[in-house]
């Protein structure tokens, strides 16, 4: 139980277009999602909480104009970024926790992002 | 703040051997603790976790860790290491409940050599 799906696994495109990184529960509803992110052969950095229904909270440092998401339901939050640039080539990750009880977090299998 | 230290990058291991991942932690306040597994190009999966209680916690496949709230680590290690234990482990820590926000250590990569 407690699977996260991550769609895409893989992205390739252009400088200047945006991309969408959607992450799912599939078997349970998850009120807080978390997108990390991590650069080759390094830990993973946590960029923002999502909470469903209301504004994601950002960490230090991430542009909450760069990286967008939205959790508009209990199985679904995305990550979209906007004009990406080669710098922003990354892997991304969700996670989420389910919703009873004090339960640690689920990661989906990430979305390599590589923009040329 | 929370912090967390892994002091080995690296760990070349022989298949059958035994190994023992470190990790230290600092915090002000009591934490969760958790060992998290990453094979190339996927997500993390959860291989234990310290919430309370015993502090000796065991996975299914073989690994443990003991929490060691004087010396503030949670080392992991398992007795004799398998090919497929190839990976990063990452340990990491949360404050207040155990699905809130991580801080991770840096990983630690295993190499198990034949």
């Amino acid at each position: 139980g407690a699977v996260v799906s991550q769609h895409p696994s893989w992205v390739i495109c252009k400088s200047g277009t945006s991309v969408k990184i959607e992450c799912r529960s599939l078997d349970f509803q998850a009120t807080t999602m978390f997108w990390y992110r991590q650069f080759p052969k390094q830990s993973l950095m946590l960029m923002a909480t999502s909470n469903e229904g209301s504004k994601a909270t950002y960490e230090q440092g991430v542009e909450k104009d760069k990286f967008l998401i939205n959790h508009a339901s209990l199985t679904l939050s995305t990550l979209t970024v906007t004009s990406a640039h080669p710098e922003d080539s990354s892997f991304y990750i969700c996670s989420a926790i389910p919703g009873q009880g004090d339960q640690p977090q689920h990661f989906g299998d990430g979305t390599r992002l590589s923009i040329l | 703040a929370q912090s967390v230290t892994q002091l080995d990058s690296q760990v070349p291991v022989f298949e059958e051997a035994p190994v023992e991942l470190r990790c230290n932690y600092s915090s002000s306040v009591s934490v969760y603790l958790f060992w998290y597994v990453q094979y190339p190009n996927q997500g993390l999966q959860l291989l234990l976790k310290y919430l309370s209680g015993s502090t000796l916690v065991e996975s299914i496949n073989g690994f443990e860790a003991e929490f060691n709230k004087s010396q503030t680590s949670f080392h992991l290690r398992k007795p004799s290491v398998h090919i497929s234990d190839t990976a990063e482990y990452f340990c990491a820590v949360s404050v207040g409940a155990a699905g809130n926000k991580l801080t991770f250590g840096g990983g630690t990569r295993v190499l198990v050599k034949p």
